[in-house]
């Protein structure tokens, strides 16, 4: 099993929809959360940055985090046609592994107009 | 204010050959991560290296070697390199090892 396991879709959705974006994992050391955003061939964009559980929402974006369940979601309010990238959940923890990122596989976004 | 710069932008090699990949990183940063990312899947970490000493490793062989230099740029080699190893090659900088990673564009390897 993965440590972190991501849906790589595809998914594809109409301008102005909500999107529903998932990671699960599996190890509880895990306190630190993110969302990349990856065009296609280029490196990825740090998109949220959370600590342990709760919810953080920046402009048309929020991210949750439930660790009792080691399920976490980024949201994309009023999607838009440039939202069409690669989403990739990335976490580590706050041991001797610190700065090391596990990342999920990606979820492939598609917006159309 | 420049942000991670990585070279070259491609690069082809054959089986058996050596590489290596360069990277820059952001201005006030002192720590450099390097991750392989394959095709369709999500980065894997390679190593980091702070203040010029390997910090910690992922699970890859010893044909992965680094370097960091006192301005924190930082090498990446690969020895004896396999068909497996095509990949695209991330570098991410951070202010110190615990901080928030930034990835730089990328070198995308072919291995023939």
């Amino acid at each position: 099993q993965k440590e972190v396991e991501q849906d790589p879709g595809p998914l594809s959705v109409p301008e102005g929809a909500i999107v529903s974006l998932n990671c699960t994992y599996s190890n509880s050391a895990f306190q630190y959360f993110m969302w990349y955003r990856q065009y296609s061939r280029k490196g990825p964009e740090l998109l949220m940055y959370t600590y342990s559980s709760g919810n953080k929402e920046d402009g048309r974006f929020t991210a949750q985090v439930d660790k009792s369940s080691k399920y976490i979601s980024l949201f994309i309010r009023d999607s838009q046609p440039s939202d069409s990238a690669t989403y990739l959940c990335a976490m580590r923890d706050r041991g001797s592994t610190l700065g090391r990122l596990y990342f999920g596989r990606g979820t492939q976004l598609t917006v159309w107009p | 204010d420049a942000g991670v710069t990585q070279s070259p932008t491609h690069l082809i090699k054959t089986r058996g050959q050596q590489v290596t990949l360069r990277c820059s990183p952001k201005s006030g940063h002192d720590t450099v991560s390097w991750y392989q990312q394959a095709l369709g899947q999500g980065p894997q970490f390679i190593f980091q290296y702070y203040e010029e000493e390997e910090r910690q490793r992922g699970n890859f062989p010893d044909r992965f070697s680094g370097h960091q230099f006192p301005n924190y740029s930082s090498e990446l080699n690969v020895n004896a390199l396999l068909l497996g190893d095509s990949a695209l090659y991330l570098c991410a900088s951070s202010l110190n090892f615990g901080g928030e990673q930034f990835f730089g564009p990328g070198t995308r390897l072919t291995v023939l």
